[in-house]
């Protein structure tokens, strides 16, 4: 089974700095994608970012970044000026595919409440 | 291009009855997923959907069952409503164009409140 583990159930940050959110992950699965959604107060699930698992070099969206630590099975996105609009709750999600098929599913985890101060 | 929508957007019931959820996927996406999202529980996944079959189930019991439509369309139906099946659904969609393994992108949701 896999699980996906986000222990900051709340974050606050300060416009314009830096804040990184905490995911782990748990599977036995070699082929993964892993996903950070956020959801804003209008309850509607945005895609922030998505990372294969196969690749090595950390995946960038503008001033969203993440650092894949495949082997400490860790994935934490980083948002870089932060702005007032970045506030939500943030969760981490994970897909796993067997043989080319995929579950179809995403585990997602607790999430993350993100507060921004003007 | 038009998101994912899902109708309605409120839903009331009462214990015992029927609920019916719909969801049309982003134009040329075939896959629909549904996930519960219920207060202190996070987000479950309930099903997937992909060219009009059902492809995987979560943990959930059989009165939560649903159909996809020749045009990718789907429905969610929970029988014999309980107190505990009140949450907010969400839906998403996704492509298999570039492999097994598409994005999914969500729906604004069903709030449905089971009285």
């Amino acid at each position: 089974a896999q699980t996906v583990t986000q222990s900051q159930p709340e974050m606050s940050v300060q416009e314009a700095e830096t804040v990184t959110l905490s995911c782990t992950y748990d599977t036995s699965e070699s082929d993964y994608y892993l996903f950070w959604y956020k959801q804003p107060p209008s309850r509607q699930m945005i895609l922030v970012i998505r990372q294969e698992a196969y690749k090595q070099q950390n995946a960038t969206e503008n001033r969203f970044s993440v650092n894949f630590q495949k082997a400490a099975k860790s994935f934490s996105l980083k948002i870089s000026d932060s702005q007032l609009g970045d506030a939500a709750m943030y969760f981490c999600a994970f897909s796993a595919s067997a043989g080319g098929t995929s579950y179809g599913k995403l585990t997602f985890g607790q999430g993350t409440i993100l507060t921004v101060h003007p | 291009e038009a998101g994912v929508t899902q109708s309605p957007t409120h839903l009331i019931k009462t214990r015992g009855q029927q609920a019916t959820l719909r969801c049309s996927p982003i134009s040329g996406h075939t896959s629909v997923y549904w996930y519960q999202q219920a207060l202190g529980l996070g987000l479950q996944f309930l099903l997937w959907y992909d060219e009009g079959e059902e492809r995987n189930r979560g943990n959930f019991p059989p009165r939560f069952s649903g159909r996809q439509f020749p045009n990718y369309s789907s429905e969610l139906n929970v029988n014999a409503l309980e107190l505990e099946d009140s949450a907010l659904y969400l839906c998403a969609s996704s492509s298999r164009l570039r492999g097994p393994q598409e994005t999914q992108y969500f729906g604004p949701g069903t709030r449905l409140l089971v009285l």
